[in-house]
């Protein structure tokens, strides 16, 4: 079957580092996305890993593991403006993406 | 820049209705998707189009048809709304399955209500 698992809530304080992770169980792979989502808004592409590894974009670095079936996103030098959700997307053989139900990261002063 | 609009950011419906959702975007994309996002259980996708004319069922298609007349529309149709279908919809569209690493992108949502 299909199942992504991410953690439901984080915390982290401004100025820090925090990662979140996501696992995934597909009947294909075909790359994974991480995306960010404000309250009320429309979710925002971050990142995308097709290959084993890091992938790195100013604050922001996604890590892939397929034979582990696992990926990271790490976020640096939080800002209150983080403070989001963060949803782990699976591509499967197709152009269809399998969500996780996201992660909402809360940043304190 | 890329622009997906959906054309209500809300809606009030009530049970029995047909209600049409609509979507435009700019793109000229392929792909056009639509999906419900609830709480505790993310995104999940409703039904899916690779062209003009063509649609393709997603995970819960249950209730609801599609139109894309044009390729820059795609309209998501509830025949006959329930108190269920109360959702936050989103629609996104992207180039084409060999543009691998291009993402999808989202409108802002149409948050409908079903009384």
């Amino acid at each position: 079957g299909q199942n992504i698992d991410q953690p439901t809530e984080m915390t982290a304080t401004e100025g820090a580092i925090v990662q979140i992770n996501c696992t995934y169980q597909t009947s294909g792979f075909n790359g994974l996305f991480w995306y960010q989502q404000h309250a009320g808004e429309a979710p925002t592409f971050l990142s995308y890993n097709v290959l084993d590894g890091l992938e790195e974009k100013g604050r922001f670095s996604s890590f892939l593991s397929r034979s582990k079936g696992y990926s990271y996103l790490l976020l640096k030098e939080l800002q209150m403006k983080d403070s989001a959700s963060y949803l782990c997307a699976v591509r499967e053989d197709t152009d269809k993406l399998i969500f996780g139900t996201g992660t909402r990261l809360q940043v304190f002063p | 820049d890329v622009k997906v609009t959906q054309s209500s950011r809300y809606l009030v419906k009530r049970t029995g209705e047909k209600v049409f959702l609509e979507c435009v975007q700019d793109m000229d994309h392929e792909n056009m998707f639509w999906y419900r996002q609830d709480p505790g259980l993310g995104l999940r996708l409703i039904y899916f189009s690779y062209d003009v004319k063509m649609k393709e069922k997603g995970d819960i298609p249950e209730g609801y048809s599609v139109s894309r007349e044009k390729k820059e529309r795609f309209s998501l149709i509830l025949e006959s709304a329930s108190t269920n279908q109360t959702s936050m919809y989103l629609c996104a569209s992207r180039l084409p399955g060999q543009y691998s690493n291009q993402p999808q992108h989202f409108g802002d949502g149409t948050r409908l209500s079903i009384l």
